[in-house]
């Protein structure tokens, strides 16, 4: 099993570009989770998903978009980035809530917008 | 408010000597409470949680932590440190206001272990 794998993991964005982010597990769990990891802040939740074509806000939305169109995949989405937007983004995955049960976590994604 | 605080950003241990990492939390009712490590360009994997029953918990790589409640801690803890223990600790509790209860993260602590 690949378990949370995650592309691209570099990306260089001007300001104003957009771009997606991808998200796929294949452990069959049902919630999935985007978060930004930045300096001293810890991890900061973006959105995440309950199951297959469901999305809800997390800590930090603004800017960003989410689908869940199959299972296995979460895409995050930037419209038009912003330098404050420049981070480390990882997505994770669980069974079932993720305040209980184990959240397994991809490698990241590092981010930078000139 | 809900919130979670590692009060060090680093601790320093030598190879061979316990380790303790520090965790307080504030929340309403019972804590659910993780600790989650990171190593260097990696994800963070999961080490160990509390959500009921014994206070001492034991998790992966040989950590403990232990809940106390009249303290509101959850230290991580860990008898003989190695050089490869050396990474990122995040604690996390459970959002005990929002509907689906995601976790808070802490803002991490940078263990470092010199042999």
């Amino acid at each position: 099993n690949a378990g949370v794998t995650q592309t691209p993991k570099f990306r260089v964005l001007k300001t104003g570009q957009s771009m997606t982010l991808l998200c796929a597990q294949d452990m069959n769990h049902e919630y999935m989770y985007w978060y930004r990891q930045d300096p001293g802040m810890g991890l900061r939740l973006i959105h995440y998903s309950v199951g297959e074509g469901t999305t809800a806000k997390g800590e930090v939305p603004d800017g960003y978009n989410v689908s869940r169109l199959k299972k296995q995949n979460f895409l995050l989405g930037l419209e038009s980035a912003a330098p404050s937007q420049t981070s480390v983004y990882f997505c994770a995955s669980s069974r079932a809530l993720g305040s209980v049960n184990e959240q397994f976590f991809g490698p990241g994604t590092r981010l930078t917008v000139l | 408010a809900q919130s979670v605080a590692q009060p060090e950003d680093q601790v320093n241990v030598a190879e061979g000597n316990p380790l303790t990492v520090k965790c307080t939390y504030s929340v309403s009712g019972n804590p659910y409470l993780f600790w989650y490590v990171q190593y260097p360009n990696r994800g963070l994997q999961f080490l160990l949680k509390y959500i009921t029953g014994d206070n001492l918990v034991k998790g992966s790589y040989g950590f403990e932590a232990e809940f106390n409640k009249s303290q509101t801690s959850f230290h991580l803890k860990k008898p003989s440190a190695l050089v490869s223990d050396s990474a990122l600790y995040f604690c996390a509790v459970r959002d005990m206001i929002g509907s689906q209860g995601n976790l808070i993260f802490g803002k991490g602590t940078k263990l470092s272990v010199k042999p």
